[in-house]
């Protein structure tokens, strides 16, 4: 069965370095998704993606955060200056439309330890 | 806005018991709701959804009906098993300006004993 994979599982950088969290969504999927899940906090929305460009994002998607598809595959979440507060599980998720109706699939998740 | 309300955890059963992790939306128009579990390790699977008002979803001898006059998709199992345990999160998707965004629940840990 396809899955969602994301690499790398654990990732720990220093305060204010840049990240880039890598996602490999299924492969006929065309929506994109990220979101974040701080320790013992609900799962929360960062943006979604189609064609190329953003379709959605929430307040905490600020400038900070950007995505990009840089080729076919990837799909990556890259965050300029992280903060202590950035420290969370970071899941990639994909779906072949955008439907309330249709269902997203998760990757593993990277964890992220800003220190 | 949209939210969703879970019960707390942990909840801890044991093997061959009866399981109930309650759920509580709010939103507006008529979502989609979900239930996603979380195995130690691995990321969020869809469990089963449900995507109309009494729509009952089902899946590995989970069910879950959407119950509007509730506002409610309570999640049961007549008889867990050890290999159960894990995070359960119930989520709705519902409209967003023109796109479907998900919102989740804080998630309800499953602790099962043999």
């Amino acid at each position: 069965e396809p899955e969602v994979t994301q690499t790398p599982s654990h990732q720990v950088t220093q305060m204010g370095q840049e990240v880039i969290l890598r996602c490999v969504p299924i492969s006929n999927h065309l929506y994109f998704y990220w979101y974040r899940q701080i320790l013992g906090q609900k799962v929360e929305f960062l943006v979604s993606f189609y064609n190329n460009e953003i379709s959605e994002k929430s307040e905490i998607f600020d400038d900070q955060f950007s995505v990009e598809r840089p080729d076919g595959s990837n799909f990556t979440l890259k965050i300029r200056s992280t903060k202590l507060e950035d420290s969370a599980m970071y899941f990639c998720a994909s779906s072949a439309r955008p439907k309330n109706t249709d269902t997203q699939y998760f990757g593993p998740g990277t964890r992220l330890t800003v220190l | 806005g949209n939210s969703v309300t879970q019960m707390e955890g942990p909840v801890t059963l044991s093997e061959e018991a009866f399981l109930t992790i309650n759920c509580t939306y709010t939103a507006t128009g008529y979502p989609s709701l979900f239930w996603y579990v979380q195995y130690p390790g691995e990321g969020l699977q869809l469990l089963l959804k449900a995507t109309k008002a009494d729509d009952k979803g089902s899946n590995k001898g989970f069910e879950a009906t959407y119950r509007k006059e509730t506002t409610s998709f309570h999640l049961e199992k007549g008889s867990v098993q050890v290999s159960d345990s894990a995070v359960y999160f119930c989520a709705l998707s519902g409209e967003s300006g023109g796109s479907y965004i998900p919102t989740f629940g804080r998630g309800t840990s499953l602790i099962v004993h043999p």
